[in-house]
């Protein structure tokens, strides 16, 4: 079945550190795949997606491509924030309008 | 962008009994999605709940454990049922952003469950 595989964490960064979440994923077909983020005291939101290979998604600095040889969406940011603290979560949608979710990953940035 | 409501945020409930979830969205929706979060672990998917029909639930999950109602296209409720210490979960209520292609949800906060 489809699967999605995240570092775990805690990360825990400076500020201004670059960033790298890790993200594979096993599916069937040609999936769409996102990354979510839940920041403290708030509901899940859409980062950024991807919808076919080699497809890059960005959003407030951040940034992932579709590697379909690799099977990997890793998440990317070049000078993270203390406001970039938050769980992240990688995902995938084959089809079904319903969402595959790694494990999450919780970032923390100290300044 | 869609607004969803989820209550109750947390409760702690006893063994055997049963509680419901309620999620409002403020705009009408085709499908709505409940999704349940265990302690460090990924959101699995419980059902997909349509207006005027059952829900369809994911492989390990059951009605009988997990009823939905879904009486119009803002409102639907997730009851469980006889739980257990290992239903403590956060229990998340999503819809999907229409006409954007498949995958982009919007999620309630969740309602945090423990069950003694």
């Amino acid at each position: 079945g489809d699967s999605v595989t995240q570092m775990e964490g805690p990360v825990t960064l400076s500020e201004e550190a670059f960033l790298t979440i890790n993200c594979t994923y096993t599916a069937t077909g040609y999936p769409s795949l996102f990354w979510y983020v839940q920041y403290p005291g708030e509901g899940l939101q859409l980062l950024l997606k991807a919808t076919k290979a080699d497809d890059k998604g960005s959003n407030k600095g951040f940034e992932a491509t579709y590697r379909k040889e690799t099977t990997s969406f890793h998440l990317e940011k070049g000078s993270v924030q203390v406001s970039d603290s938050a769980v992240y979560f990688c995902a995938l949608d084959t089809g079904r309008r319903a969402l595959t979710f790694g494990s999450g990953t919780r970032l923390q940035v100290q300044p | 962008s869609a607004v969803i409501s989820q209550k109750p945020s947390r409760d702690i409930c006893q063994r055997g009994t049963s509680l419901t979830i309620q999620c409002q969205v403020d705009s009408q929706v085709t499908m709505m999605f409940w999704y349940r979060q265990q302690p460090g672990q990924s959101l699995t998917l419980i059902a997909t709940a349509n207006q005027g029909s059952e829900a369809t639930y994911e492989s390990g999950f059951v009605i009988d454990k997990f009823p939905i109602s879904r009486p119009n296209l803002t409102f639907s409720t997730l009851t469980v049922s006889n739980m257990s210490p290992e239903d403590s979960s956060i229990y998340l209520c999503s819809v999907e952003r229409q006409g954007l292609g498949t995958g982009e949800l919007f999620f309630g906060e969740g309602s945090r469950l423990t069950v003694l």
